[in-house]
């Protein structure tokens, strides 16, 4: 059974630019959420999406955006890089809705993004 | 505001000790989870802790919850190089997915 997929796995981008990252969840998972990792902030919850439907936000700008497809495939954006968006970006399928009934999150190997 | 606090931040240990992770959270919560994490891996689910005196056993890991204490513990008995990596626990607080993280444990086994 294939697992969380996440593609690029590593990308480099100047200041200004935008990122586009994707993540297609295990096979049959319909919840999809995104975490930042950062040495200095950690693990940060970004947002999640079930049924095409943003469900839950973390404290991040306006510049981070999402969006989740039909087939529970979800992309998400940054806009106007700057350097300290530098980080892993981690995706996370669940059977069920955001965790409800005890469900388990699976992680991607995450996206490696690099603004210089 | 829900804050997950862990302890040690970074712990090096010689192989066959034992040693315990603590992992305290801020605000009233029935689940947490517990994470391995390899350098510039992903996440690993290790065990998922549904109710207050709820044990874990995984090999040589084992993982319990207090929710009266807002307190788990990650325990390691007779560590083997294998378990170097970082733990991580997890607190949720809703439903919509939204994991907090603490700061993360890097253990090192020491040969």
């Amino acid at each position: 059974k294939a697992g969380v997929t996440q593609t690029p796995r590593y990308l480099i981008k100047t200041r200004g630019q935008q990122v586009t990252l994707s993540c297609s969840p295990i096979s049959g998972h319909r919840s999809v959420s995104w975490y930042q990792q950062t040495p200095g902030q950690g693990l940060q919850f970004l947002f999640e999406y079930f049924s095409e439907t943003q469900r839950n936000k973390g404290n991040f700008p306006g510049r981070f955006s999402g969006r989740q497809f039909s087939n529970s495939r979800s992309e998400m954006n940054v806009s106007t890089l700057e350097l300290g968006d530098s980080a892993l970006y981690l995706c996370a399928s669940s059977l069920v809705p955001g965790l409800a009934a005890a469900g388990e999150l699976f992680f991607g190997e995450g996206s490696r993004l690099t603004v210089l | 505001e829900l804050k997950v606090e862990q302890n040690p931040l970074f712990l090096s240990m010689q192989e066959g000790k034992n040693y315990t992770i603590y992992c305290n959270y801020s605000t009233t919560s029935d689940r947490l989870y517990w994470y391995r994490q390899d350098p510039g891996k992903s996440l690993e689910s290790l065990f998922v802790l549904l109710s207050n005196g709820a044990v874990k056993q995984e090999g040589r890991l084992m993982a319990s919850l207090d929710t009266k204490a807002r307190l788990s513990t990650l325990h390691i008995t007779a560590a083997v190089h294998d378990l170097s990596a970082t733990y991580f626990c997890a607190v949720v607080l809703d439903t919509y997915g939204k994991l907090t993280f603490g700061t993360g444990t890097r253990l090192t086994i020491i040969p």
